[in-house]
């Protein structure tokens, strides 16, 4: 058990670029959940999966952020044209559904900076 | 719509003392409680996770309580060391789920000193 990966851990980019981040949870693990964490601020909940279905999206997901996690491993999180509104660092969770404590395991975050 | 809110924003203590960090919610139809811990431009790591129907939970020098009516929760940190300075992050996730959704707190920014 290696825990929760992010790749890459930090991401500059210029406002208008497209930007992917990917998450590897936790082997066993069938919840995957992405969060987004501005400074000074606690995380906000920005979707989830639960296997390779998306269960939920925040209001904060706009359009331009999509979400997939297509064989129900790892996840990928695509911002398009970024915006500077869209720099923070963006978290990935996991856990394991039916468990009794349903703890969620994240990950280092990808810190990203749009100029 | 539920909020959470910790108190106090920042405390900076001498090594050794004991001290209690603060949470309250608004909304009582909660899953459960968890604890995390946040080092600087890092993750967060799970210290303690409370069910609704429990009263604490209690790791090492680490003791959390829940009051689940009054929209409370504390932990209860002993005999404070530097290595324990770091953000603590208090979330609450919503009755109905299995714990998906967390919504957190701003945060206690911890600082002790040596």
């Amino acid at each position: 058990d290696t825990g929760v990966s992010q790749d890459p851990r930090h991401k500059i980019t210029k406002r208008g670029q497209n930007v992917t981040f990917r998450c590897d949870p936790i082997s066993e693990h069938n919840r995957l959940y992405w969060y987004r964490q501005t400074l000074g601020q606690g995380p906000e909940f920005l979707t989830y999966f639960q296997n390779e279905a998306q269960l939920e999206k925040s209001r904060l997901l706009s359009d331009r952020f999509s979400a997939e996690r297509p064989k129900g491993s790892f996840s990928t999180l695509e911002i398009q044209r970024t915006e500077q509104g869209d720099s923070a660092m963006y978290l990935c969770a996991s856990s394991r559904s039916g468990a009794l404590k349903d703890t969620q395991y994240f990950g280092p975050g990808t810190r990203l900076t749009v100029l | 719509k539920q909020e959470v809110t910790q108190i106090p924003a920042a405390l900076s203590v001498p090594e050794g003392e004991n001290l209690v960090l603060n949470c309250s919610f608004t909304d009582s139809a909660i899953y459960n409680l968890q604890w995390f811990r946040q080092d600087p431009g890092k993750g967060l790591t799970s210290l303690l996770l409370i069910q609704s129907s429990q009263r604490e939970q209690t790791s090492g020098r680490l003791n959390a309580s829940l009051d689940k009516s009054s929209g409370r929760s504390t932990l209860y940190i002993a005999a404070s060391q530097p290595g324990d300075s770091a953000t603590y992050l208090c979330a609450v996730s919503p009755l109905g789920s299995s714990g998906d959704k967390l919504t957190f707190g701003t945060g206690t920014r911890l600082a002790v000193r040596p």
